[in-house]
């Protein structure tokens, strides 16, 4: 079974551009989350789809946002970057929320720089 | 963002030495993953506890759910090179919100093996 796409892998921006990223999850998971990792902040949890609707976010700010289309793949979204915004980007999938086994899946990540 | 409390934050290990390494938290977690990841990858999930007092093995990997529910132990046993990398543990709280779960990541063990 295929693991966690993303895509693309490296991406570079300046500042003030938008930037979209995508995840295509494992098979039959459902479930699509999104992090940040940074040196100095760690993994960060933006937020969580399932069934096409945002189910949990964590504390960033609306120039972050996401969607999750009908076949579960999702894309993740950054207006107005900042340089603050160059991080790794990762995306996990899990089968659903809820369900047992509650493991979560990463994918390679995006490395964004913002320039 | 939350993050667990993961010790020690870096160790140096000779080829053949057992690492242990640790996750506490002051919230309760139904719960614990660890993951290692190296660098430019993303996590790759090693083990995944699910009851309190759960001792779980992955071949030289050991880990257990702690009795108290609010921390976690991985332990490596006779260590090789390829060990290398960041370990992450991460807790899922028991009481989502809303159906809806989040997983809480530790800060990270780097581990380096000298040859």
């Amino acid at each position: 079974k295929a693991g966690v796409t993303q895509t693309p892998r490296y991406l570079i921006k300046t500042r003030g551009q938008q930037v979209t990223l995508s995840c295509s999850p494992i098979s039959g998971h459902r479930s699509v989350s999104w992090y940040q990792q940074t040196p100095g902040q760690g993994l960060q949890f933006l937020f969580e789809y399932f069934s096409e609707t945002q189910r949990n976010k964590g504390n960033f700010p609306g120039r972050f946002s996401g969607r999750q289309f009908s076949n579960s793949r999702s894309e993740m979204n950054v207006s107005t970057l900042e340089l603050g915004d160059s991080a790794l980007y990762l995306c996990a999938s899990r089968p659903r929320v809820g369900s047992v086994p509650y493991e979560q899946y990463f994918g390679p990540g995006t490395r964004l720089t913002v320039t | 963002g939350q993050q667990l409390n993961q010790s020690p934050q870096s160790m140096f290990i000779q080829e053949g030495e057992d690492v242990s390494m640790n996750c506490t938290s002051s919230s309760i977690f139904n719960t614990w993953l660890w993951y290692k990841q190296d660098p430019g990858e993303g996590p790759v999930l090693l083990i995944a506890l699910y009851k309190a007092g759960e001792l779980t093995s992955n071949g030289r990997l050991t880990a257990q759910f702690g009795i108290t529910r609010k921390d976690s132990f991985l332990n490596i046993s006779a260590s090789i090179p390829s060990d290398v990398g960041i370990y992450f543990c991460a807790g899922q709280p028991i009481q989502p919100t809303s159906g809806t779960y989040k997983y809480i990541f530790g800060t990270g063990t780097r581990l380096k093996v000298l040859a």
